[in-house]
């Protein structure tokens, strides 16, 4: 039971490339969820996902894309990366029956 | 005025002591969530509360709804208890949880 597994764990990238993360949870979880983390402040949402086919926007969607490919898999896609997205950013899945958060190991992502 | 606020933001105990971490949140929620992350490391979730107490070995966690209050303690501290520990809650009908900024513990052998 691998739970949350999320990729790259580390990434550069140039101002204006693109790139996505990808996610995955094996259980069976309907809610999954995209934060940011920045120095000083709390975990923000970027995106989340409440079932499959459906999304939805956070507190800081802005330069951000999401698809929620199927049950297990939720991906982050940064278009046009910019040096303010320079940021650790986990993905998280949970469901009303479970009575925990599950989340991702983390991406950090330095846009220079 | 953030919607939940931690406090201590730092705390710096010796081994053995008792520590109490603090969260007030200004919203109505379904749901407390109590997290751990290590430096470098991922998080994990300790404790989902909606009312009461809970106990896993030697965390315990309180929450009173009607204050909008809980707290973390920690019994018998031990270095690899240093993390950062984050309180969650979930707003009442909602799937979107807000975070606090975190409680960044050190406890020195």
């Amino acid at each position: 039971n691998a739970g949350v597994t999320q990729t790259p764990k580390f990434q550069v990238l140039k101002t204006g490339q693109s790139m996505t993360l990808q996610c995955a949870q094996d259980m069976n979880h309907n809610s999954m969820y995209w934060y940011r983390q920045d120095p000083g402040m709390g975990l923000r949402l970027i995106y989340y996902s409440a079932s499959e086919g459906t999304t939805d926007k956070g507190e800081v969607p802005n330069g951000y894309n999401v698809s929620r490919l199927n049950k297990r898999e939720f991906s982050l896609r940064l278009e046009s990366a910019a040096p303010s997205q320079t940021s650790v950013y986990f993905c998280a899945s949970s469901d009303v029956a479970s009575e925990k958060l599950f989340f991702g190991s983390g991406t950090q992502l330095s846009v220079l | 005025k953030n919607e939940v606020e931690q406090s201590p933001q730092n705390l710096t105990a010796q081994e053995g002591e008792f520590i109490t971490i603090n969260c007030s949140y200004s919203v109505g929620i379904s749901a407390l969530h109590w997290l751990q992350q290590h430096p470098g490391g991922g998080i994990v979730s300790l404790f989902m509360l909606s009312s009461g107490k809970k106990k896993h070995g030697r965390l315990i966690a309180t929450i009173n709804i009607q204050e909008k209050h809980s707290s973390l303690h920690i019994t018998a501290s031990h270095p690899r208890d240093s993390a950062v520990y984050i309180c969650a809650v979930q707003p009442s009908g909602t799937y979107k949880y807000i975070f606090g900024t975190g409680t960044r513990l050190k406890v020195l052998a």
